[in-house]
């Protein structure tokens, strides 16, 4: 069975903590994907990334950045954490070649509260 | 850009009712159309898609039928369940993006 892993379902940090949100996936996956979710907001793109060592900026990168050392495992890193980062966040992988035309598989999510 | 809109919900239906929920979409190109289902405390996950123009996706009673004349990717099922309450994403797969979401809660 397919599996996107996230590290934490729920999370209480501090204002100006360095938080780490870690995803791990067992497909092979070459695609994966932050998002945050927030009522009303739907679904917004964080950063996102191709390949091993490569990132690109989504919709919303700004107080995040991302690692993706190895092909299965990619981190969201909030660098400072302020209250406006409380959200839920989502980790999803997709495959490439076709990937235009492949679903994306989503984690469970982790609910972060910044206090 | 590629965009996604979705009507706004949230919807409220009795059991056994009609669901439509609208998706209509900005892209360049040819993108394939998915809608995902995010059941209570659970992350996304598929529930169908279609690939080209005119092609129907179907899954466990709902239908959406690509439609490119009308830039639209319409969520149907004929008769909802209590268990269909969730929070449904259309979304385009040629970069990610998805629309906001329309919360269904159906009632006994």
């Amino acid at each position: 069975d397919v599996k996107v892993t996230q590290s934490s379902r729920y999370l209480v940090k501090r204002t100006g903590e360095k938080v780490f949100l870690e995803c791990v996936q067992d497909m092979d996956h070459e695609n994966m994907f932050w998002y945050r979710q927030d009522p009303g907001l739907g679904l917004r793109l964080i950063y996102f990334s191709y390949d091993v060592k490569m990132k690109e900026k989504g919709d919303i990168p700004e107080g995040y950045s991302v690692s993706r050392e190895k092909k299965e495992r990619f981190s969201l890193i909030l660098e400072s954490a302020s209250t406006n980062q409380t959200s839920m966040y989502l980790c999803a992988s997709s495959s490439p070649g076709q990937a235009m035309n492949t679903e994306a598989f989503f984690g469970q999510g982790t609910r972060l509260t910044v206090v | 850009g590629n965009s996604v809109t979705q009507m706004e919900g949230p919807v409220t239906l009795s059991e056994e009712a009609f669901l439509t929920i609208n998706c209509t979409y900005t892209a360049t190109g040819y993108p394939s159309l998915f809608w995902y289902v995010q059941y209570p405390g659970e992350g996304l996950q598929l529930l169908l898609k279609a690939t080209k123009a005119d092609d129907k996706g179907s899954n466990k009673g709902f239908e959406a039928t690509y439609r490119k004349e009308t830039t639209s990717f319409h969520l149907e099922k004929g008769s909802v369940q209590v268990s269909d309450s969730a929070v449904y994403f259309c979304a385009l797969n040629n970069d990610m993006r998805f629309g906001a979401g329309t919360r269904l809660t159906v009632k006994p």
